[in-house]
């Protein structure tokens, strides 16, 4: 079955350092991948998408992600975090059923920034 | 331009009672989906309307219903709440629906309805 595993339920990092959250997915075909960020509270914004082309994505906010099809992965990353960046994190798949689609998302990751 | 918006923000309803969630797409936005998000988890998909007509059906009961109006918005019913079904539940809108991802079947959530069943 299709699916999203994020691994890291919870992590902490301080403001300025890197950042890397993890997704793995198990898909059939290629995937289309998502990361989503969820303030407290809020509804879910989208950072950025993978459906095809060039494995490095941009998003908005600063945040990048990197397709790996021989991983199954499609990671998170942020060179310097900002402490309005704790939130949770959700990585998507879409799949698509006969007549429509919907995306499975993972388990999340709650992010913490120390000051 | 106005997002996509539900109503109300948040209830409290007694166990056994029925609740009736709303949801307004983007405009121009045909296809409505809705999801419920368990305190600690990630949103479940529980149904997706396109041009009312329902496209899609997540692994929820029967207590669970939807449906699209001619404007495009959507309501989704609850019957019989269970304490379990305490969640924030988002929807979302896209421009279509279609076989194969484009930009146009693109999600864009709203803020959610906080429901807690007491």
């Amino acid at each position: 079955a299709q699916s999203v595993t994020q691994p890291d339920i919870h992590i902490t990092v301080s403001e300025g350092a890197s950042l890397e959250l993890r997704c793995n997915y198990s898909y059939g075909a290629t995937p289309y991948l998502f990361w989503y960020v969820q303030s407290p509270g809020q509804g879910l914004q989208l950072l950025l998408k993978y459906f095809s082309g060039d494995t490095l994505v941009q998003g908005i906010k600063g945040f990048e992600a990197e397709f790996k099809r021989s991983q199954s992965s499609f990671n998170l990353r942020k060179p310097s975090v900002h402490w309005s960046d704790a939130a949770e994190y959700f990585c998507a798949v879409v799949i698509f059923t006969g007549g429509g689609n919907k995306l499975t998302f993972g388990t999340g990751t709650q992010l913490k920034v120390e000051l | 331009d106005a997002g996509v918006t539900q109503s109300p923000t948040h209830l409290i309803k007694t166990r056994g009672q029925h609740v009736t969630l709303r949801c307004s797409p983007i405009s121009g936005h045909k296809s409505v989906s809705w999801y419920q998000q368990v305190l600690g988890q990630g949103p479940q998909f529980i149904f997706q309307y396109y041009e009312k007509e329902e496209r899609g059906r997540g692994n929820f009961p029967d207590r669970f219903s939807a449906r699209q109006f001619p404007n495009y918005s959507s309501e989704l019913n609850v019957n019989a709440l269970l304490l379990g079904d305490s969640a924030l539940y988002l929807c979302a809108s896209s421009l279509e629906v279609t076989a194969r991802y484009s930009v146009n079947t693109e999600a864009f959530f709203g803020q959610g309805t906080r429901l807690t069943v007491v």
